[in-house]
């Protein structure tokens, strides 16, 4: 069963503005979860994280929201930009150096 | 950028064909960990290494084997490739608590 899931296979959104995806979780022995960015033909790369005892964590244009109660996290991007699209995994961390992954959501800038 | 090379980047095999995949890390990281990504099922869990000679089991093991012998090298191989083995693999570090990725590898099996 999968652990870390991403209910939105897509996301399209107009240029300059806000970028929401989301994740949910079912395990709450996760430390860490994390973000990451995928372009077609290109290994995923590290974008944002949150430790499990922090609600917010902020970078630049993209931050991340956890609610631990809600075993939910999200990505804010704002403002969003054309380079922006490309596919987004949640990950979670835990005991053990595992890593479980979502399916993905991919993300659509338009200009 | 965390040292991470596969090869190759590319492979169309044959069914029933032995393929090996290699990843090399120039970080001396101590976890390495085998992927395949799939359209609808994100990133999978083939196998895992948490040192040399030290492997174990992630959720899609079946049909694969790995060897780890020196700490850079982590070697992914597919005894008897199949048609449902057709995918893109990537291989990957962790470093604390993140884990950083290949560039990935095309395999194609008809």
């Amino acid at each position: 069963d999968q652990q870390v899931k991403q209910n939105s296979p897509s996301l399209s959104v107009q240029e300059g503005r806000i970028s929401i995806l989301n994740c949910d979780y079912t395990n709450s022995m996760f430390d860490y979860f994390l973000w990451y960015k995928k372009y077609p033909a290109e290994g995923p790369t590290f974008l944002i994280s949150i430790s499990s005892i922090k609600d917010k964590n902020e970078d630049g244009r993209f931050t991340v929201f956890l609610n631990k109660s809600a075993k939910h996290l999200s990505l804010h991007i704002v403002p969003s930009q054309p380079g922006d699209s490309a596919v987004y995994f949640c990950a979670a961390s835990g005991t053990g150096n595992q890593f479980y992954f979502g399916t993905g959501t991919s993300l659509t800038v338009i200009p | 950028d965390a040292g991470i090379t596969q090869s190759p980047r590319h492979k169309v095999t044959e069914t029933g064909t032995p393929v090996t995949l290699r990843c090399h890390q120039t970080e001396n990281h101590r976890y390495m960990y085998w992927y395949r990504q799939d359209p609808g099922h994100g990133l999978r869990l083939i196998h895992y290494s948490y040192g040399v000679k030290d492997t174990d089991k992630g959720e899609v093991s079946d049909g694969y084997s790995v060897s780890r012998s020196k700490t850079e090298d982590f070697l992914l191989t597919l005894e008897s490739a199949t048609s449902s083995q057709t995918s893109v693999y990537f291989c990957a570090i962790s470093e604390s608590w993140k884990a950083f990725f290949g560039q990935g590898t095309r395999l194609t099996v008809v």
